[in-house]
């Protein structure tokens, strides 16, 4: 069993829609990471969290740890949105562990 | 933060030969990770590098087949040996400041 799982895998939107993904894990964490990967390979870290709530433009992040779930939310979507968002946790050398991700598109 | 460049950015490599990947940061760091991520899964740690030590394999990979250098606080590289088309992935170093996790833009590697 995977120690992070995502859902959806597979998600299209219209643009404007209100967008969340889902991540739950299974193990103990101190912090929940939210990436996002472009088509060319590269990852952007968006968030780190340990409880609560957090915001970055139309981006929030949220995370429960007594039920070990977080949620990225995209509120007005747009077109740029289109990625690959990924949850991860930390590993017991400062690595991360990561969820199969969520292939995002956007349309206009 | 930290900014991570990483080179080759791509390569197209024939079966039985090697590739050196190269990680440079731009300030010191004591551990550096590499992933790899094959085509349409998530990323996966090859090993942690530490500064003056061996690296550290996960499950499944060997120092044989992807030795890792790490010469000084800033940089490292990771060869990737003997090659088959199952090594065609993305290779992405990382660096943890922070509690925060910064990558290099990864090297796209085709193996024919």
């Amino acid at each position: 069993k995977n120690e992070v799982e995502q859902s959806p895998q597979n998600l299209t939107a219209q643009e404007g829609e209100f967008i969340t993904i889902n991540c739950s894990y299974s193990v103990g964490i101190s912090a929940l990471h939210w990436l996002q990967q472009h088509p060319g390979g590269g990852i952007v870290s968006l968030f780190m969290l340990s409880s609560g709530k957090k915001k970055h433009g139309r981006l929030i992040a949220t995370i429960n740890i007594q039920e070990k779930h977080s949620s990225l939310h995209i509120t007005a979507s747009h077109p740029r949105d289109s990625a690959v968002y990924i949850c991860a946790i930390g590993g017991s050398q400062g690595n991360l562990i990561f969820g199969k991700g969520t292939k995002l598109s956007v349309k206009p | 933060s930290a900014v991570i460049s990483q080179k080759p950015s791509r390569d197209i490599c024939q079966r039985g030969t090697s590739l050196t990947i190269q990680c440079q940061v731009d300030s010191q760091v004591t551990m550096m990770f590499w992933y790899r991520q094959q085509p349409g899964q998530s990323l996966t740690l090859i090993a942690t590098a530490n500064q003056g030590s061996e690296a550290t394999y996960e499950s499944g990979f060997v120092i044989d087949k992807f030795p890792i250098s790490r010469p000084n606080l800033t940089f490292s590289t990771l060869t990737v040996s003997n090659m088959s088309p199952e090594d065609s992935s993305i290779y992405l170093c990382s660096v943890e400041r922070g509690g925060a996790q910064y990558f290099g833009p990864g090297t796209r590697l085709l193996v024919l």
